[in-house]
């Protein structure tokens, strides 16, 4: 089955770090890349940064450059997306997205609730 | 950094009636391989967001036709031949250009 499945809902205070992982189940994994995005409450959505699964290459926005590590596991089929020094303001659900290395996001994750608070 | 403007931002529709939205960039989005790096998602109350449309008017799997996507450079736009009750939710552009960004979204509700 064609899925991405992400972990449980986390909640952390300011300064610490938060990893999410994405296993992916139905395809090739090695032959995509997986892009992580995510929505704060009641906002739009905003791209964070991609990760090739064949070669590791990454790709990441500005805005969370040295902030932010995306790895992948092929034997486990599993990507992840670290992100440090979190503040009240990284408060959001954070998705990740199947991406055949030019957009068309196609397969998502349910999205994994992080949220941020002293 | 490319960004992206929807218009309009709240869309009230009748069920039956057509429905376009409008996403411009700042920079063009066609790629000297002819392709225009522009997607489209819906995101459904609750739910996370589901691909329509990439490189500009292909429509993606699963995808009804009534659904269809035009537009080259930096003007884009979304069609919706028919408005059904279930395309209620937040539709948004996206550019794949080296990064991607997300327009605001255009929240879709039924009249």
């Amino acid at each position: 089955q064609l899925q991405l499945v992400q972990s449980g809902a986390e909640v952390k205070k300011p300064g610490a770090s938060v990893k999410v992982s994405c296993k992916a189940s139905g395809y090739t994994f090695t032959s995509y890349a997986i892009s992580w995005v995510r929505q704060a409450p009641g906002q739009g959505i905003e791209w964070m940064g991609w990760i090739s699964a064949h070669n590791g290459n990454r790709n990441y926005a500005q805005k969370f450059e040295g902030r932010v590590t995306m790895t992948t596991d092929a034997a486990t089929r599993t990507a992840y997306m670290e992100l440090r020094s979190l503040r009240s303001d990284d408060t959001a659900v954070y998705y990740c997205a199947r991406d055949p290395d030019y957009g068309a996001l196609d397969v998502w994750g349910q999205g994994t609730t992080v949220s941020v608070s002293s | 950094d490319i960004v992206m403007t929807q218009s309009p931002l709240s869309l009230p529709v009748t069920p039956g009636e057509p429905a376009s939205i409008s996403c411009r960039s700042s920079q063009s989005l066609l790629h000297s391989n002819g392709y225009n790096y522009l997607d489209w998602y819906l995101q459904k109350p609750g739910q996370s967001p589901q691909l329509l449309i990439y490189l500009g008017s292909n429509r993606a799997s699963g995808v009804p036709d009534r659904f269809s996507g035009s537009g080259s450079g930096t003007d884009f736009t979304l069609q919706i031949s028919r408005v059904e009750a279930e395309d209620v939710g937040v539709f948004y552009c996206m550019h794949s250009l080296k990064s991607y960004t997300f327009g605001q979204g255009t929240k879709l509700e039924i009249k």
